[in-house]
């Protein structure tokens, strides 16, 4: 079945730095992609997305860009903030018009000043 | 808007009992949707509903129960609760459960069986 694997974490940076979270995921067809995050204490709330191969979804400075050849959806940024410090989760819907979400186990990213 | 709003946010169960997690959305969305979270396993599906009226069992259904009150509103009940219950259980929904929608969570329900 579809399955998401994400680099294990956490990942500790020190303000400034570059992330990158890796993402690949197993689909039978053209899965939609998602990145999640989840602050702390709070439920999850979506980050960016990408329909279909070559598409980058970009939001608060985050990218990812969908890469059928290696299957995979990496997330990155090239400055990561204190306030960026939560769970990221990566995700596919790939049951064509039912958005059953299937997640990646999640990777927490720690920002130190 | 307030959004997707869960209740209880904590609960303590012993064995046995039974309980409801109530979650209501006031965006008119037609899904929704129920999850559990579970430390190094993401979030799986338990439920969900694409419209008014109809439910589905997701990845994780055993256990669980589910009632689409009305457009508004989805409950999850446990008959029975077991200590691999122990979760934190998080209802979202979405405007029309397509490829490119936007689920929207709750802030979840922490839930302990003793």
């Amino acid at each position: 079945g579809d399955s998401v694997t994400q680099m294990e974490g956490p990942v500790t940076l020190s303000e400034e730095a570059f992330l990158t979270i890796n993402c690949t995921y197993t689909a039978t067809g053209y899965p939609s992609l998602f990145w999640y995050v989840q602050y702390p204490g709070e439920g999850l709330q979506l980050l960016l997305k990408a329909t279909k191969a070559d598409d980058k979804g970009s939001n608060k400075g985050f990218e990812a860009t969908y890469r059928k050849e290696t299957t995979s959806f990496h997330l990155e940024k090239g400055s990561v903030q204190v306030s960026d410090s939560a769970v990221y989760f990566c995700a596919l819907d790939g049951s064509g018009n039912t958005g059953k979400l299937i997640f990646g186990q999640g990777t927490t990213l720690q920002v130190k000043p | 808007n307030a959004g997707v709003t869960q209740t209880p946010k904590f609960q303590v169960l012993k064995t046995g009992q039974s309980m409801t997690l109530q979650c209501a959305q006031d965006m008119n969305h037609n899904s929704m949707y129920w999850y559990r979270q579970d430390p190094g396993m993401g979030l799986r599906l338990i439920y969900y509903s694409a419209s008014e009226g109809t439910t589905d069992k997701g990845e994780v259904p055993n256990g669980y129960n589910v009632s689409r009150l009305n457009k508004r509103e989805f409950s999850l009940r446990l008959e029975s609760a077991a200590p691999s219950q122990t979760s934190v259980y998080f209802c979202a929904s979405s405007g029309a459960g397509g490829l490119t929608d936007t689920q929207y969570f709750g802030p979840g329900t922490r839930l302990t069986v003793l």
